[in-house]
């Protein structure tokens, strides 16, 4: 079975803050992706990778950076954490294009006081 | 812009009413479309669709595409109270990214 795992599932941080949210899978997937999900607004992509090293923007990078050193991890980062950035981050992988379904985590519930 | 939009955005029926929920989508170099439950964790895999016309089914729900419309529906028959969730579509894009619908809140009473 494909495991995608974030290992932080609350977190309560302050504004101003940096925050690391991991995100490990055990697939070998190129592809990695971060998204953050809020009521009314489904799904948004932060940011994605297609290979070790490389990183997109997706539809609402401001706030946020990515690292992608190994093929397996993908860490979202919030340089200076703020209140609107209360929300679940949800990681996911696939392969390439395949015809395949992404696997998701299981959430990083994070908010920012 | 990429944009996949879902109606309604949210819907109460009584236990063992049919529900259809809606998709359209407009993005660069489709590829698929994807639909996903979401209860309390992390989104999962319905079906997904790349040819139009042809019908999916699981059970007690299906879905088809229709590629000249840009749209997609999601039909679940005789609805049970478990069908209550957060229903996601979603495009899969030349780039290998997947476009995001707002979802739809399915409620099903007793």
């Amino acid at each position: 079975d494909v495991k995608v795992t974030q290992s932080s599932r609350y977190l309560v941080k302050r504004t101003g803050e940096k925050v690391f949210l991991e995100c490990v899978q055990d697939m070998d997937h190129e592809n990695m992706f971060w998204y953050r999900q809020d009521p009314g607004l489904g799904l948004r992509l932060i940011y994605f990778s297609y290979d070790v090293k490389m990183k997109e923007k997706g539809d609402i990078p401001e706030g946020y950076s990515v690292s992608r050193e190994k093929k397996e991890r993908f860490s979202l980062i919030l340089e200076s954490a703020s209140t609107n950035q209360t929300s679940m981050y949800l990681c996911a992988s696939s392969p390439p294009w395949t015809g395949n379904t992404i696997y998701f985590g299981e959430g990083s519930w994070l908010t920012v006081v | 812009e990429d944009k996949v939009v879902q109606s309604p955005l949210s819907l109460v029926v009584h236990e063992g009413d049919t529900v259809t929920l809606n998709c359209s989508y407009e993005v660069t170099n489709f590829r698929s479309l994807l639909w996903y439950k979401q209860e309390k964790k992390a989104p999962t895999f319905l079906f997904m669709l790349t040819s139009s016309g042809i019908e999916k089914k699981s059970g007690r729900l299906s879905s088809i595409l229709d590629k000249k419309e840009l749209s997609s529906i999601l039909n679940i028959t005789a609805t049970q109270t478990g069908d209550s969730a957060i229903y996601l579509c979603a495009a899969f894009q030349g780039a290998q990214k997947l476009v995001f619908g707002q979802g739809t809140r399915l409620t099903i009473n007793p």
